[in-house]
């Protein structure tokens, strides 16, 4: 079946380790994402990638990096300078050429730094 | 002025009724719009697109879109507890940018 894989579903980590979380997808779609969710907010853009080797900043990136050197996959690391790591992490993808193609979601990440 | 700005919940509506979730955007290039369904702790899911103004249903959903006004809304008719869900927002740009409301909270009484 397609769909998005993130992995772990929850991670621990302690202050001051960069952390990486995976997501990959198999449905060949162009475009990735990715979201943090604090309890009861909405979804906040951290970075997106339109095309492999390209990415473009969202509204939260600081204390955040990507690469996009596969179609398939869109890591993101969490560094030591992000201030309030402790999240729920969602990776999400489209199809880039429609923009009437909806976001599809992975079952997100759980990050806890203690 | 916040991108996407959802109407404040939790929203409470009794079984069988009407809810009504509203939603306004500042950017005038947005294409798309989307409603997606989140159940505590899940990833959202996808209810409803809309494209073009003026209403689009699907079974008991209707969305509504005015571009000119810039907002969009989601009527969920004969409201059951299983909509109680958050309802989020999410007009797209020419630039592929997906920004999503802060979402409402919807809680549907038996």
């Amino acid at each position: 079946d397609g769909g998005i894989t993130q992995s772990p579903k929850y991670l621990f980590r302690k202050e001051g380790q960069n952390v990486t979380l995976s997501c990959e997808q198999n449905l060949n779609h162009d475009a990735m994402y990715w979201y943090r969710q604090d309890p009861g907010q909405g979804l906040r853009l951290i970075y997106y990638s339109q095309i492999v080797n390209d990415f473009q900043k969202g509204d939260i990136a600081e204390g955040y990096s990507v690469s996009r050197e596969k179609k398939e996959s869109f890591p993101l690391t969490v560094t030591s300078a992000q201030k309030n790591p402790t999240a729920f992490y969602l990776c999400a993808s489209k199809q880039a050429s429609s923009y009437n193609s909806p976001l599809h979601f992975g079952n997100g990440t759980r990050l806890t730094v203690t | 002025q916040k991108e996407v700005e959802q109407n404040s919940g939790p929203l409470s509506v009794p079984e069988g009724a009407i809810a009504s979730l509203n939603c306004t955007y500042s950017d005038r290039g947005s294409q798309s719009f989307f409603w997606y369904r989140q159940y505590s702790g899940k990833s959202p899911e996808l209810i409803m697109s809309i494209y073009s103004n003026g209403d689009k249903e699907d079974g008991r959903f209707t969305a509504q879109l005015n571009k000119a006004s810039q907002y969009v809304s989601l009527l969920i008719r004969d409201s059951q507890p299983s909509d109680s869900a958050t309802y989020l927002c999410a007009p797209q740009n020419q630039g592929g940018k997906l920004i999503f409301g802060q979402g409402t909270e919807l809680s549907v009484k038996p």
